[in-house]
């Protein structure tokens, strides 16, 4: 129930391409999902998230797509360049209540974008 | 954005010595702080749930007498590996919310020799 899975593994793109990340999740309790990017050696960092009250929020180059029924959402960056070579990864968690905060990961989405 | 600070960034240790990691929120208050360990390429695991005046809320698995947690002010919450041990050496990293969002720290690379 807990769960948030992640796809793919591993992702290589040509710079100006477009990169596709996915997540699914199970707990219907959730209800904010950020997606973050990680360089080697440092904490994560947010790059956008969503409520489910929306289906796509679009910041700059990222948009997220957010689909209820089907408890999935995405992660798209446009126009790929070769700093965004990073590790992806999408969460999820409750808003409210006693697990206020508590970030339930996906395994992570190695990038890579080729110049 | 907000800033979360850790301290160490990297950190060598002997077998059966204790280490102490620092978490600072610098510019905000957090009654609650989380701290997550990580494995080479693998994803953040949360260990456990700090809160500022009360015992801290470990995840199942979690050793609490191995992994010391204080959360002694509304900026500062600090990890205490005991009898660190290699299987010990990871990349801990806290995090701080401020609202909904979430700001994570630098990390600590713990290698246990």
């Amino acid at each position: 129930q807990q769960q948030v899975k992640q796809s793919p593994q591993s992702l290589i793109v040509q710079k100006g391409g477009i990169s596709i990340i996915n997540c699914a999740y199970e707990n219907t309790a959730f209800d904010y999902f950020p997606w973050y990017q990680q360089f080697p050696g440092k904490g994560p960092a947010l790059l956008i998230a969503i409520r489910p009250d929306v289906s796509e929020k679009k910041e700059g180059r990222f948009t997220i797509s957010f689909n209820k029924s089907a408890k999935q959402f995405s992660l798209h960056i446009m126009d790929s360049q070769p700093g965004d070579s990073a590790t992806y990864f999408c969460a999820a968690s409750r808003y409210g209540g006693t697990s206020y905060g508590k970030l339930t990961f996906g395994q992570g989405t190695i990038l890579t974008v080729h110049p | 954005g907000a800033v979360v600070s850790q301290h160490p960034s990297w950190v060598i240790c002997k077998s059966g010595t204790s280490v102490k990691i620092e978490c600072r929120s610098l510019d905000f208050q957090a009654t609650t702080m989380f701290w997550y360990r990580q494995f080479p390429k693998q994803s953040l695991m949360l260990m456990a749930t700090s809160n500022e005046g009360s015992k801290a809320t470990y995840e199942q698995g979690v050793e609490k007498d191995k992994f010391l947690i204080n959360h002694a002010s509304l900026t500062l919450s600090t990890l205490t590996v005991t009898s660190a041990h290699p299987e010990d050496s990871s990349f801990y990293i806290c995090s701080a919310n401020m609202v909904s969002e979430a700001f994570f720290g630098q990390g600590t690379r713990l290698t246990v020799v």
